[in-house]
């Protein structure tokens, strides 16, 4: 299994709205990525779990919360989002292994804030 | 800090015409190399990587590219292309200051192959 599943695949939310984009793989992958990717624009890394610890945060607004919950799952929560929020969310993973750093993709979250 | 410049936005070409897609990084530090695919609406396939050693990869569809020290590039090569192959490529690299262990990538603005029948 080389799969990135994420869930859901569209997502319509209002600015006060309060909702979950999911992510999950069973590679036994321990670092998992998150990385928001705009129209016509390559993605941007956003956040970084090494061993379901957050290891690298982008600057993101905190608007947007992640969370690791054990190796294979990775969420990210989102609360009281703008319009320029609208985007591609892809999620990633990769063995934490400085000789093997390939990343899977999922299929993304199409977010639409409106 | 590392950089990818992919200078072609978009690169027309007719079907079994060969492509090269252009890439050029800037690092103080080693890098790894990769080249993704992105079809439409969809998320990014790893096309093909450069670790260490031959200089040459290639990809299970046909696709080589060649890392290039000197030049710092890493251009994607195609003999004969498919309608098929239409979709956006982006170059990225890794950034090794964080060990390697974590996958760090930093992506150019991408490449656009439009294949023509």
């Amino acid at each position: 299994d080389t799969e990135v599943t994420q869930t859901p695949k569209h997502l319509v939310m209002g600015m006060t709205n309060k909702k979950s984009l999911k992510c999950e793989q069973h590679m036994g992958h321990r670092a998992m990525y998150w990385y928001k990717q705009k129209a016509k624009k390559p993605p941007e890394l956003m956040f970084v779990y090494s061993y379901e610890k957050l290891s690298i945060n982008e600057s993101v607004p905190s608007r947007f919360s992640p969370e690791c919950p054990n190796s294979s799952l990775l969420n990210l929560h989102l609360h009281a989002l703008q319009p320029e929020d609208s985007a591609l969310y892809l999620c990633a993973s990769s063995q934490v292994d400085i000789g093997n750093t390939e990343a899977f993709f999922g299929q993304g979250t199409r977010l639409t804030v409106v | 800090a590392q950089s990818v410049t992919q200078l072609d936005s978009q690169v027309p070409v007719f079907e079994e015409a060969p492509v090269e897609l252009r890439c050029n990084y800037s690092s103080s530090v080693s890098v790894y190399l990769f080249w993704y695919v992105q079809y439409p609406n969809q998320g990014l396939q790893l096309l093909l990587k450069y670790l260490s050693g031959s200089t040459l990869v290639e990809s299970i569809n046909g696709f080589e590219a060649e890392f290039n020290k000197s030049q710092t590039s890493f251009h994607l090569r195609k003999p004969s292309v498919h309608i098929s192959d239409t979709a956006e490529y982006f170059c990225a690299v890794s950034d090794l200051r964080y060990g390697g262990a974590t996958n760090k990538l930093i992506f150019g603005t991408g490449t656009l192959l439009a294949v023509q029948p």
